[in-house]
C-alpha cells in the first residue's frame, strides 16, 4: 500500500490566491482527516468526513476555507482567498484497522507558504 | 473536551539510555492511545497504538504502557540511539474511534 497520498509537497504562493491541496487515503479507509501543524498551535484537526461525508468542521478556521471528499479516493482543501497566517503544514490523514483497532495513518503533509 | 498533555517539552539524553516519555489525558473514557514520531520536516509515523482494553504494546526497543483509570501513557524507549532523535507524539482517540486529540510533543535528541 502506497499509504496516505498529499500533493503538492511544497506550496508558495502570493496572498489572495487560491491554494488547493489534495489527498488520497488508503483504499478502504473510512474516515479521512485533515489537520494543521504550526509551531505556536501544535496539530489542529480541521475537518473530517466519515464515507465521504462532512462530519464535523468546527476546526475550519474561516469561511475562506473549505474542504469536499466527492469519493472515496479523493479530497481536497481550498484556501481562497489565502493570507500570510495560513503559512503551515496541512496534514491529511486516513483511519483503519491497525491489527485490531482503528488507528490513523498520516501523509507526508503539504508545507504551505504564503507571502 | 479531552486535554492531552505531555511531558518533558524536550529530553536530551547520551547515546544508550533507557528513557521514559510521559504523556496524561483527562478524559478516561477513550477508545485508544497511538504513539507517533515526527521527524523535523516529516509527517507523522505511526510507532505504537493501544487500545483502551490493553495495558501495553510492544514493538522492538519500544514498549508503550496505557493506565486509563489514572489518565497516563508512557513511551519507553530502550538502549536509546541518534537515530531515535525525533519529536514524539501522544494522542487519544474518543470513544467512537473517530477523533484524535493530540499532546504538544517531548522533542528527543540522544547524542552519541
Amino acid at each position: 500500500d502506497a499509504g496516505v497520498i498529499q500533493s503538492p509537497r511544497h506550496e508558495v504562493t502570493e496572498m489572495g490566491q487560491e491554494v488547493t491541496l489534495r489527498c488520497k487515503p488508503i483504499s478502504g479507509h473510512d474516515y479521512l482527516f485533515w489537520y494543521r501543524q504550526t509551531m505556536m498551535r501544535g496539530l489542529e484537526l480541521l475537518i473530517y468526513f466519515n464515507n465521504n461525508v462532512p462530519i464535523d468542521d468546527s476546526g475550519m478556521p474561516e469561511d475562506r476555507f473549505s474542504a469536499k471528499m466527492p469519493n472515496a479516493s479523493f479530497s481536497t482543501l481550498k484556501i481562497q482567498p489565502s493570507e500570510p497566517r495560513d503559512s503551515a503544514v496541512y496534514f491529511c490523514a486516513s483511519r483503519g484497522l491497525i491489527r485490531d483497532s482503528y488507528g490513523y495513518t498520516f501523509g507526508s503533509g503539504t508545507r504551505l507558504t504564503v507571502v | 473536551k479531552q486535554e492531552v498533555t505531555q511531558i518533558p517539552a524536550a529530553l536530551s539524553v547520551p547515546e544508550g539510555e533507557n528513557l521514559v516519555l510521559n504523556c496524561s489525558f483527562t478524559d478516561s473514557a477513550i477508545y485508544n492511545l497511538q504513539w507517533f514520531r515526527q521527524d523535523p520536516g516529516k509527517g507523522l509515523t505511526s510507532l505504537l497504538l493501544i487500545q483502551s482494553s490493553q495495558r501495553e504494546q510492544t514493538s522492538g526497543r519500544l514498549n508503550a504502557s496505557l493506565d486509563k483509570s489514572s489518565g497516563r501513557s508512557t513511551l519507553y524507549i530502550a538502549a536509546s540511539q541518534p537515530g531515535d532523535s525525533a519529536t514524539y507524539l501522544c494522542a487519544v482517540g474518543e470513544t467512537s474511534g473517530s477523533r484524535l486529540t493530540f499532546g504538544e510533543g517531548t522533542q528527543l535528541t540522544v547524542n552519541p
